[in-house]
C-alpha cells in the first residue's frame, strides 16, 4: 500500500538535544512538507522540499533543519535553538505532476504525525 | 495579507445537517481544500474546488464562491464519526513559484451528539 510514515509515533527528549524525525513516503511524490501543528495554532510550515536535494525555509524554520537527499525521505532535525519544540509534528507530500489542467488538486497526503515532548 | 477565517467549534445532532463556512482573502487564489481531522491524528482530504459551485462527494459537498472569498463544507446524515475537525486550506499562487504551498486556517471542532 501507498503512503506516508512517520516515525515514532511519540518521542521524549532532554531540553539542549537535537532530535530527528522521519519521514518516508512510496507515493512516487517529488513534493514534501514539514508541520507542527500546536493547539489553536492550525498548521504551521517548516520547511519543503520540491524535489531532490532542494529545500525551501517555511514559516517558522528557525530551530529546525531538514535534508532531501532522496525522494522517500524528507528527516526533520529539531534543533537545541528551537526554543518551544513540544508539538505535534506532521510530514506531507504531494504530486509534482501537471495533472490534467485547473482542476488538478495537487492535494497533500499526510503520515500519521510524531508527538514530540521536550522537557 | 493572506488570511483565513472559521468558525473555532459548532455543535450538531446525528442523523443532522451541518454548514460549516470559510472565508479568505488572499490576491492569487488558486483552489481550496476541505481537509478532516480526527484528534490525535492526521488530517484527510476531503474535497478541493478552484471553479464556483458545488462538488458533491457523498454525504459531504463544499462549495465555492471566489468572487466573495467563500467556501462552505456541507455534511449530511450526520454520524458520530463525523466528530473531528474540519481545516480549510487555501492555495495561493504567489508563493514564490511553489504551486502547492497552503495557507491554513485554524480548523473547526465539530461535534456530533446523540
Amino acid at each position: 500500500d501507498g503512503g506516508i510514515t512517520q516515525s515514532p509515533k511519540y518521542l521524549f527528549r532532554k531540553e539542549g538535544q537535537n532530535v530527528t524525525l522521519s519521514c518516508e513516503q512510496n507515493l512516487n511524490h517529488d513534493a514534501m512538507y514539514w508541520y507542527r501543528q500546536d493547539p489553536g495554532q492550525g498548521l504551521r510550515l517548516i520547511y519543503y522540499s520540491q524535489i531532490v536535494n532542494d529545500f525551501q525555509k517555511g514559516d517558522i524554520a528557525e530551530g529546525y533543519s531538514v535534508s532531501r537527499e532522496k525522494k522517500e525521505s524528507f528527516p526533520l532535525t529539531v534543533t537545541s535553538a528551537q526554543k518551544n519544540p513540544t508539538a505535534f509534528y506532521l510530514c506531507a507530500s504531494s504530486s509534482q505532476s501537471l495533472g490534467t489542467g485547473p482542476k488538478s488538486s495537487y492535494e497533500q497526503y499526510f503520515g500519521p504525525g510524531t508527538r514530540l515532548t521536550v522537557t | 495579507g493572506q488570511n483565513i477565517d472559521q468558525p473555532t467549534e459548532m455543535t450538531a445532532t446525528e442523523g443532522a445537517i451541518v454548514q460549516i463556512n470559510c472565508t479568505y482573502q488572499t490576491s492569487g487564489f488558486n483552489g481550496l481544500f476541505w481537509y478532516q481531522q480526527h484528534a490525535g491524528e492526521a488530517p484527510t482530504f476531503l474535497s478541493y474546488n478552484v471553479l464556483d459551485g458545488l462538488e458533491e462527494k457523498g454525504r459531504f459537498s463544499s462549495f465555492l464562491s471566489r468572487s466573495k472569498g467563500y467556501s462552505y463544507l456541507l455534511l449530511k446524515e450526520l454520524q458520530m464519526k463525523d466528530s473531528a475537525s474540519y481545516l480549510c486550506a487555501v492555495r495561493d499562487r504567489r508563493n514564490a513559484g511553489n504551486n502547492r504551498k497552503l495557507i491554513w486556517g485554524l480548523g473547526t471542532s465539530l461535534a456530533v451528539n446523540p
